[in-house]
């Protein structure tokens, strides 16, 4: 079946621990997003890939890193600078082109301990 | 910026009933309107999909509409079920950003059986 996974569903973090977040599609997409979702508001993009090794940072990047080595995949580290890390992540993918809709994953919960 | 607002932020209503849920914009600049549905702790589901050119699009017992010169797009839900109970969010692709979507916060759904 195709589709989008993240890994893991939950994730526990210590303060000034760095966390990596998997995404994974196999879709064929050729660009990815990740989202942060916090209780009350609506998504709000953190980066995005358009194609293989070139990202760029959305509306709220500060505290966060992405790599894009393959097409599939498009892992999310949240580093200790990211003061307020506690929320659900949520990573999309779509088609190259500007009329195609968007798909997403289950998404991952992480909280800070 | 394109600022996305959704109201009401919840809506209650009998099985059975039809209803519409808003979603405005306040830059007409955009490609597309996507419709999607998030259970609790899930992710997001993509519902429906229009293009800038197009008035509406119908998926079963749901039509979305676009007005883009207003900035509006409605959902109407027919026949409401107790299956239906979920938030409901509307995100906009907007022009000149590099294939981003912006969101809005969202319509929590209740159908009461």
């Amino acid at each position: 079946d195709g589709g989008i996974t993240q890994s893991p569903k939950y994730l526990f973090r210590k303060e000034g621990q760095n966390v990596t977040l998997s995404c994974e599609q196999n879709l064929n997409h050729d660009a990815m997003y990740w989202y942060r979702q916090d209780p009350g508001q609506g998504l709000r993009l953190i980066y995005y890939s358009q194609i293989v090794n070139d990202f760029q940072k959305g509306d709220i990047a500060e505290g966060y890193s992405v790599s894009r080595e393959k097409k599939e995949s498009f892992p999310l580290t949240v580093t200790s600078a990211q003061k307020n890390p506690t929320a659900f992540y949520l990573c999309a993918s779509k088609r190259s082109g500007i009329y195609n809709e968007q798909f997403f994953g289950p998404g991952t919960r992480l909280t800070v301990l | 910026k394109q600022e996305v607002t959704q109201i009401p932020a919840a809506l209650s209503v009998p099985e059975g009933e039809n209803l519409v849920l808003n979603c405005s914009f306040t830059d007409s600049a955009i490609y597309n309107l996507q419709w999607f549905r998030q259970d609790p702790g899930k992710g997001l589901t993509s519902l429906l999909l229009i293009q800038s050119s197009q008035r509406e699009q119908t998926s079963g017992r749901l039509n979305a509409s676009l007005d883009k010169s207003s900035g509006r797009s409605t959902l109407y839900i027919a026949a409401s079920q107790p299956g239906d109970s979920a938030t409901y969010l509307c995100a906009v692709g907007v022009k000149n950003t590099g294939n981003q979507f912006y969101f809005g916060t969202g319509t929590s759904l209740t159908v009461i059986p």
